[in-house]
């Protein structure tokens, strides 16, 4: 089954504690993004990926790190975990390489993250 | 600044009734918009797609359109039905990213 991996799928942490949330996906996607979602303000991209070793900022990087050694895997850092980083994340992908291609993202199911 | 904006948070309709959901953005120019569909601790899911140069497209009961002069997309459920309960987020692709709508809740009453 395709589908978009995601764990652990809740986590309560506490302030500076490094923690990953990791991302796996099946479906041999070039494209891979981090998004947090919180209320009211919809799903905000934080990180990208347009292939193996190729990384970029979203519009809200700031705290988080990526790295993407390999194709299926993209795995979110938060290496000093602050209260104002509680929040649901989603990891998702999409074939080609292109952003502004015209594919679907497949989404994985989300990490309910809460700093304390 | 961009800006994307769903009509309202929250719609209740009678079953077999049709919602109209809006998107309106400011800034953008965008070649494609997306919806999805969000159910309570899932991840959105794809439904439709619809480009710069298509007034409308249907899939099933889901019916989008697409007006870059007003800058709006309407969707639309068209005898909706309790399973068509979730939310539903409207997305613009550009620069390498989706930029996601904040959403509006449908609930379908029986």
């Amino acid at each position: 089954e395709a589908q978009v991996t995601q764990n652990p799928r809740y986590l309560i942490t506490v302030t500076g504690k490094k923690l990953t949330v990791t991302c796996s996906q099946n479906m041999n996607h070039e494209y891979m993004s981090w998004y947090r979602q919180d209320p009211g303000l919809g799903l905000r991209q934080i990180y990208y990926s347009m292939n193996v070793e190729v990384t970029d900022k979203g519009d809200v990087p700031e705290g988080y790190k990526v790295s993407r050694k390999e194709k299926r895997n993209f795995p979110l850092i938060l290496e000093s975990p602050s209260p104002n980083q509680t929040s649901l994340y989603f990891c998702a992908s999409k074939s080609g390489t292109g952003g502004n291609s015209n594919q679907p993202q497949h989404f994985g199911d989300g990490t309910r993250l809460s700093i304390l | 600044s961009q800006k994307i904006e769903q009509n309202s948070e929250a719609l209740n309709i009678q079953e077999g009734k049709t919602a109209t959901l809006t998107c309106n953005y400011t800034n953008y120019s965008p070649a494609y918009l997306q919806w999805y569909r969000q159910d309570p601790g899932r991840g959105p899911v794809f439904l439709l797609l619809i480009r710069e140069n298509e007034k409308e497209k249907r899939k099933e009961r889901l019916k989008v359109t697409f007006d870059t002069t007003l800058k709006q997309s309407l969707f639309h459920i068209t005898a909706s039905q309790p399973a068509d309960s979730a939310t539903y987020l409207c997305a613009l692709v550009g620069d390498y990213k989706l930029s996601f709508g904040a959403g509006t809740t449908v609930t379908v009453r029986a």
